[in-house]
């Protein structure tokens, strides 16, 4: 199993461009989340989703969009990018909210 | 405002002394969880304690869990060179099935 795997690993953007982080699981996990860590900010997390087809906004949602049609797939959008998007981002899974989340490797994202 | 908060935010030791690193918390929890991130990596998940146990052991790791005084303690043991990583906390808040809420981390360096 690969676990949770994310596309791209690094990415530089221009301000005012659009991208879209993948996140994929191989472990038939319902609930998968997107986080962003900044230097010393711990891990905040930007939107959630408990299934395929649901979303949700999780701390610092705005600025960003997602969307999961598919169970093992949870993408993450930049419409217009901006620095202050500057971050690495984490995707994590697990079988329910309440037990140990899984990482990925994540995607380092500079915005100029 | 941080749900958990580590503490201390670093801490140096040498290769075989104990290392005892701390979380409090506000609101009460279902559990919490301890993570580990080495550098430019995916966090690893260490140990889960849930509200009604207060003390678990894995291997070198013992969390113990105070929720009349809203704390833990992760204690690794005999440390190594390669436990060097930072360490968070993150709570599971009751009454929010679905998410985690972490801290900002403690950086453990163990020099050899």
């Amino acid at each position: 199993n690969a676990g949770v795997t994310q596309t791209p690993k690094f990415r530089v953007l221009k301000t005012g461009q659009s991208m879209t982080l993948l996140c994929a699981q191989d472990m038939n996990h319902e609930y998968m989340y997107w986080y962003r860590q900044d230097p010393g900010m711990g891990l905040r997390l930007i939107h959630y989703s408990v299934g395929e087809g649901t979303t949700a906004k999780g701390e610092v949602p705005d600025g960003y969009n997602v969307s999961r049609l598919k169970k093992q797939n949870f993408l993450l959008g930049l419409e217009s990018a901006a620095p202050s998007q500057t971050s690495v981002y984490f995707c994590a899974s697990t079988p329910s909210g309440l037990y140990e989340q899984y990482f990925g490797p994540g995607t380092r994202l500079t915005v100029t | 405002s941080q749900q958990g908060e580590e503490d201390p935010q670093a801490l140096s030791i040498q290769e075989g002394e104990n290392a005892t690193m701390n979380c409090s918390y506000k609101t009460s929890i279902n559990n919490l969880q301890w993570y580990r991130q080495n550098s430019g990596r995916g966090l690893v998940h260490l140990i889960l304690i849930r509200s009604n146990e207060r003390e678990k052991h894995s291997g070198r790791l013992r969390v113990t869990l105070d929720t009349s005084k809203k704390s833990s303690s992760l204690l690794i043991t005999a440390s190594r060179a390669a436990d060097t990583a930072s360490y968070f906390c993150a709570t599971a808040l009751r009454g929010s099935n679905y998410k985690l809420t972490f801290g900002k981390g403690t950086l453990l360096t163990v020099n050899p």
